[in-house]
């Protein structure tokens, strides 16, 4: 199984920061990475898909990057609403698993 | 617009079985595979299952593999999860997952997802 590892676990920012987070996958995932964000009591909502398109809807201050086994997610400004939980997903192949995910805080 | 409505989680014993259903709108269902991805309380995703569009492939995460059964009727949009030998690990939020790539034949990522149905598993 292709293990997932996020870092960090946790972080505080305040608005307008610049935020990354990176996600190390175990084995090579080519561009088979997706990023996720979870607020409390909500489904999770894609953000970002084949390591660096954007989902439509999603707001141009997030961005992916990387190849291979590393990857980042970045929120150039932070927003309030962008206060919630981060997972990075690999589709390379099965089991298809998750990041043990990044809780974005308020400092 | 895309909807997804799980239902069919339950309180049951450990050792029982139950069938989480989800009804799909607003899409080709037959167009794309569907996942089944578990949270459990306070902790972060783990995905269970996945069928191709058609229901030809199934695919199996280890710690339900031997237990779960994933099937869909195309013709009424709906998705299904059989569940048996319930554990108290299997305890979680249960989310039905859209996956993004179209055609049907490939799994990937999850773009729309339903609300959950939870599944509680205790004596």
């Amino acid at each position: 199984d292709i293990q997932m590892t996020q870092s960090p676990s946790s972080v505080s920012a305040s608005v307008g920061d610049r935020v990354t987070i990176t996600c190390r996958a175990s084995q090579g995932i080519s561009s088979w990475l997706a990023w996720y964000q979870q607020k409390p009591g909500k489904a999770p909502k894609l953000l970002i898909y084949g390591v660096s398109s954007l989902q439509s809807g999603v707001p141009s201050r997030f961005s992916g990057s990387g190849s291979g086994t590393d990857f980042t997610l970045t929120i150039s400004s932070l927003q309030p609403e962008d206060f919630a939980t981060y997972y990075c997903q690999q589709g390379n192949s099965f089991p298809i698993t998750f990041g043990q995910g990044t809780r974005l805080e308020i400092k | 617009e895309v909807q997804l409505v799980e239902s069919g989680g339950d309180l049951v014993q450990p050792g029982g079985s139950l069938r989480l259903s989800c009804a799909a709108s607003g899409f080709t269902f037959s167009s794309y595979a569907m996942s089944w991805v578990r949270q459990a309380p306070g902790k972060g995703l783990e995905w269970v299952s996945a069928i191709t569009g058609s229901g030809a492939s199934t695919y199996y995460a280890d710690s339900v593999k031997g237990r779960v059964t994933i099937s869909r009727d195309n013709s009424k949009n709906t998705l299904f999860l059989q569940m048996n030998s319930l554990r108290a690990e299997d305890t979680a939020l249960y989310y039905c997952a859209k996956d993004h790539c179209s055609g049907g034949g490939c799994v990937t990522y999850f773009d729309c997802w339903g609300q959950g149905t939870l599944v509680t598993v205790s004596s």
